[in-house]
């Protein structure tokens, strides 16, 4: 079964500081791996997606890439704003028993501090 | 654009009862998914379906009964209301399934079973 980690479970880091948030999968039998932004009581907000043939993908001050030989991924976060804070999930979508499921990290909670 | 709107936002249950969760999604995407979040773990895949007349099972689907009669609607159905069901629950669409297939999310449903 597909396994989806994310470390660390909770970051917390000064305004304006870059940051990288990690995610690893133990199947690399992937059709793409989807990284996710959740308020507290919110939904999840899809930020970027990277297709399984796909290095990387850029959108604003963010950045995913992925290693899908190694099972990795990371998001990169320039220039960080309070704004930001928020829990970051990260999620591939894998064939595993034809369900064409997304497997789900337990995200990894950000604060950034004024 | 509305997207993707799940109602009711927070519901409590006794034992035993029954009720549908509704999500409605005006992208025309053909994929929709139940997903359950629990605190602490990932979430997980309830039911999901390819098109209207098409269901299929997740990785938790006890307790839990789907329709889709039509492409916008896919109700959750709970009978016999369990504390185990307490959770938050999100309803989710794509396009498709594959590699494009980008997920998006409803607010929630927070249920609570007593």
């Amino acid at each position: 079964k597909q396994e989806v980690t994310q470390i660390p479970a909770a970051l917390s880091v000064p305004e304006g500081e870059n940051l990288v948030l990690n995610c690893s999968f133990t199947d690399s039998a992937i059709y793409n791996l989807q990284w996710f932004r959740q308020d507290p009581g919110k939904g999840l907000t899809s930020l970027l997606l990277i297709q399984s043939s796909q290095r990387e993908q850029t959108s604003g001050r963010l950045n995913a890439s992925l290693d899908k030989s190694s099972g990795r991924s990371t998001l990169y976060i320039a220039a960080s704003q309070p704004g930001d804070s928020a829990t970051y999930l990260c999620a591939v979508r894998s064939d595993q028993t034809g369900a064409n499921n997304l497997f789900f990290g337990t995200g990894t909670r950000l604060t950034v501090i004024p | 654009n509305a997207g993707v709107t799940q109602t009711p936002k927070f519901r409590i249950l006794k034992i035993g009862q029954s009720m549908t969760l509704q999500c409605a999604q005006d992208m025309n995407h053909n994929y929709m998914y139940w997903y359950r979040q629990d605190p602490g773990m990932g979430l997980k895949l309830i039911y999901y379906s390819v098109g209207a007349g098409i269901t299929d099972k997740g990785e938790v689907p006890n307790g839990y009964n789907v329709s889709r009669s039509t492409t916008e609607d896919f109700p959750l159905r709970l009978e016999l209301a369990a504390p185990s069901q307490t959770s938050v629950y999100f309803c989710a669409s794509s396009l498709n399934g594959g590699g494009a297939g980008e997920l998006f999310f409803g607010e929630g449903s927070r249920l609570t079973v007593l």
